[in-house]
């Protein structure tokens, strides 16, 4: 079975503050995704990686970055936490070419 | 622009009634379309899937409908389950090109609730 873990459940942090959030794939897939679910908005892409220290924006980049230096790593950063960065968060992995995207269970970030 | 819709938010069923969960799309370019169940505390996992060179895919209970022309596609839960109440997305990709690195555009989710 493919696994993707998140490495937090739950994450409160500061408003200013810079925040990591981890995942990692064991499936050995080269697609990764980041995405943040916010109720009324569904799933909205923020970033995504097709290889190691590739990425490419999604469609609200905007506050984040991320960073890809091993195959089965995708980080999202938080360069200074604000309050509209709290929501859910969902990393994503797949096989190139198969558009089945394998979930972790999510981050639920609270900025205060 | 929402791409891909879901406009009820939220279904109720009686249990062992057929569920109707319905999605529209705009962008004429998706060719693939899936959908996810997901239930809280835990990530979205794949349900079904269909090609837009098909327009009816089944597994088991499930089956997903698929109308091209009217670019709109439902899935189908007969007989309905209590374990079948979650959040359902939909969602679509241009499978063809392979420059979509598999990126996926999702509807914003309808609630699910199956009454025993």
């Amino acid at each position: 079975d493919v696994k993707v873990t998140q490495s937090s459940r739950y994450l409160v942090k500061r408003t200013g503050e810079k925040v990591f959030l981890e995942c990692v794939q064991d499936m050995d897939h080269e697609n990764m995704f980041w995405y943040r679910q916010d109720p009324g908005l569904g799933l909205r892409l923020i970033y995504f990686s097709y290889d190691v220290k590739m990425k490419e924006k999604g469609d609200i980049p905007e506050g984040y970055s991320v960073s890809r230096e091993k195959k089965e790593r995708f980080s999202l950063i938080l360069e200074s936490a604000s309050t509209n960065q709290t929501s859910m968060y969902l990393c994503a992995s797949s096989l190139p070419g198969l558009n089945i995207q394998y979930f972790g269970a999510g981050t639920r970030l609270s900025v205060l | 622009d929402q791409q891909v819709k879901q406009n009820s938010p939220s279904l109720s069923v009686q249990e062992g009634r057929i569920s109707i969960l319905n999605c529209d799309y705009t962008n004429s370019m998706f060719d693939y379309f899936l959908w996810y169940k997901k239930y809280p505390a835990e990530g979205p996992t794949f349900l079904i899937s269909i090609s837009s060179i098909k327009d009816k895919n089944e597994d088991g209970r499930f089956t997903v409908f698929l109308n091209k022309s009217a670019k709109h596609l439902s899935l189908h839960i007969v007989p309905s389950q209590p374990g079948d109440s979650a959040v359902y997305f939909c969602a679509a990709t241009p499978n063809a090109g392979g420059t979509s690195y598999g990126k996926l555009t999702f509807g914003q989710g309808t609630i699910l609730t199956v009454h025993p």
